[in-house]
C-alpha cells in the first residue's frame, strides 16, 4: 500500500518558538494530503486539507496565520506550528490522499504522527 | 450534520473473547464507512472498510457489516489477541465535500 512519512516523529520546543511537521507521500504523488490533530484519548480533529500548488482550506474555529500550511510539491506538505504555546501540544498526523486508488477519493493513507510537546 | 457515534471505551478483555465494538451513522447520502486501528505511538491505518450497504470488510480476523438498516458498522472479532490492544476509530465518509468525520475512538486492552 501506500506509505505516508512524517518527520520529526517527536519535537520538544520553547514556547515562542516555531516548529514545522513535514508530510510526504513516499511512493506516489499526492495531489491532497489532509491534517489532523489529536488530543489525548479524543478522535481526530481535521485542521486543513492541503491541495498542492494552492492554499489550504481551514477548518472552522482552525486558525490559518497560527497553523500555516505549504504544500509546494506533489510530495511533501509542511504544518508551521508558529509561536507555539503549551496548548499547542498535541499529536499531528497528516494524511494523503492517493489518486491511483481506483477513483475513490477518500482513500487515504496516514502518517505515524507527530507528537508536539510545548514547554 | 454528519456524525459517527462510538462506543465508549475503554473496552477491557481476555485473550480469545469475543469483541464488539458498536459504531452507528448519520443516515445522510450514501456514505462509505471504514475502521481504523492507532497502535499506541502510531498514526492510523485502514483495517477494514465498506462502501456501500449490505458489504462486509474483513481484515486480520475482525468484520464489520454496513447495516443501511440500523445505520450501523459494529466491528467483531471471535478470538483477540493480545496484540489487538489499541484505540479504533470508525469513520464516515460521504457528501459532496467529504465529510471527514472519525468516531471519538474506542479503546481497547487484551489481558492474556
Amino acid at each position: 500500500g501506500a506509505v505516508v512519512s512524517q518527520h520529526p516523529s517527536r519535537v520538544i520546543c520553547k514556547s515562542g518558538t516555531s516548529v514545522k511537521i513535514e508530510c510526504r507521500s513516499l511512493d506516489f504523488q499526492a495531489t491532497t494530503m489532509f491534517w489532523y490533530r489529536q488530543f489525548p484519548k479524543q478522535s481526530l480533529m481535521l485542521m486543513a486539507t492541503s491541495n498542492e500548488g494552492s492554499k489550504a482550506t481551514y477548518e472552522q474555529g482552525v486558525e490559518k496565520d497560527k497553523f500555516l500550511i505549504n504544500h509546494a510539491s506533489l510530495t511533501l506538505s509542511t504544518l508551521t506550528v508558529t509561536s507555539a504555546h503549551p496548548e499547542d501540544s498535541s499529536f499531528y498526523i497528516c494524511s494523503a490522499r492517493d489518486p491511483r486508488a481506483g477513483g475513490w477519493d477518500f482513500e487515504q493513507f496516514f502518517g505515524p504522527g507527530t507528537r508536539l510537546t510545548v514547554l | 450534520g454528519n456524525s459517527v457515534t462510538q462506543m465508549e471505551g475503554p473496552v477491557t478483555l481476555s485473550e480469545e473473547a469475543f469483541l464488539t465494538i458498536n459504531c452507528t451513522y448519520t443516515a445522510t447520502g450514501y456514505p462509505s464507512l471504514f475502521w481504523y486501528v492507532q497502535y499506541p505511538g502510531e498514526g492510523l491505518q485502514l483495517l477494514l472498510k465498506a462502501t456501500k450497504a449490505d458489504d462486509k470488510g474483513s481484515n486480520k480476523g475482525f468484520e464489520a457489516t454496513y447495516r443501511k438498516e440500523t445505520t450501523s458498522f459494529h466491528l467483531e472479532k471471535g478470538s483477540v489477541q493480545v496484540s489487538d490492544s489499541a484505540v479504533y476509530f470508525c469513520r464516515r465518509y460521504g457528501g459532496s465535500q467529504g465529510n471527514l468525520i472519525f468516531g471519538k475512538g474506542t479503546k481497547l486492552s487484551v489481558k492474556p
